[in-house]
């Protein structure tokens, strides 16, 4: 069975730093690429990163772009994202999500995990 | 950057067919994909490329795109259909992932 797991959610202060994780199970895990999707209280799916199987492409929303970081480990078929400089308006849940396949033309996500909920907060 | 608009509320009857639709610029040359999401729960994939259904989607789910506009129909909707539907595209000019803001299913 295809399965997505996240960990690393919590609450963190503003200005400060968390590294979010997500095990991949049941697939080839390099050969796919791999996104994270946020939501906010209430809001709605909000695309945040993207990274290929090779992690030669890798894309962020203009929302975390110098302050968020992607990254996967394909031996340890585990996704990452590390978050600097955390604001109120990070405060949501962070699902991965895998693409269909390696490449741009397969741009669906077919697979979601159950997600994690940051919270950033004073 | 590219925008999906989506109405934030649908209401349909049980038996009924609702369509969702899902707005953007030239969005007939993109290809659109839909989920669904159920409170508390990770979204559902239940359309892909305009109009096909991943494994295990019941054939109510389809989907349409032409022009300006992309459509999900849900045809004899259940009341187990009731949950939020998101359009989404891939921008090439971006390489970014597009989200519409979402719609609210309601089935009366």
């Amino acid at each position: 069975e295809v399965q997505l797991v996240e960990s690393g959610g919590g609450l963190v202060k503003p200005g400060g730093s968390l590294r979010l994780s997500c095990a991949g199970s049941g697939f080839s895990f390099s050969r796919f690429s791999m996104n994270w999707v946020r939501q906010a209280p209430g809001k709605g799916l909000e695309w945040v990163s993207s990274i290929s199987g090779t992690s030669i492409f890798i894309y962020y929303a203009d929302s975390v772009k110098g302050r968020f970081t992607v990254s996967r480990d394909n031996a340890d078929n585990s996704l990452y994202l590390q978050m600097n400089s955390l604001r109120a308006e990070d405060t949501a849940v962070y699902y991965c999500a895998r693409d269909p396949a390696d490449s741009s033309q397969y741009n669906w996500l077919d697979t979601w995990g159950q997600g994690t909920r940051v919270t950033v907060s004073s | 950057s590219y925008v999906l608009t989506q109405p934030s509320s649908v209401s349909v009857a049980p038996g009924q067919t609702a369509r969702i639709p899902c707005g953007g610029d030239n969005i007939g040359i993109k290809s659109v994909h839909w989920y669904q999401q159920k409170p508390g729960q990770a979204p559902v994939l239940v359309v892909y490329d305009d109009s096909d259904r991943p494994s295990g989607i019941p054939e109510r789910f389809s989907g349409a795109n032409s022009d300006n506009t992309a459509t999900l129909t849900i045809s004899r909707v259940e009341a187990g259909d009731e949950a939020d539907y998101y359009c989404q595209v891939y921008d090439s000019g971006s390489d970014h992932r597009v989200f519409g803001g979402g719609t609210r299913l309601t089935v009366l």
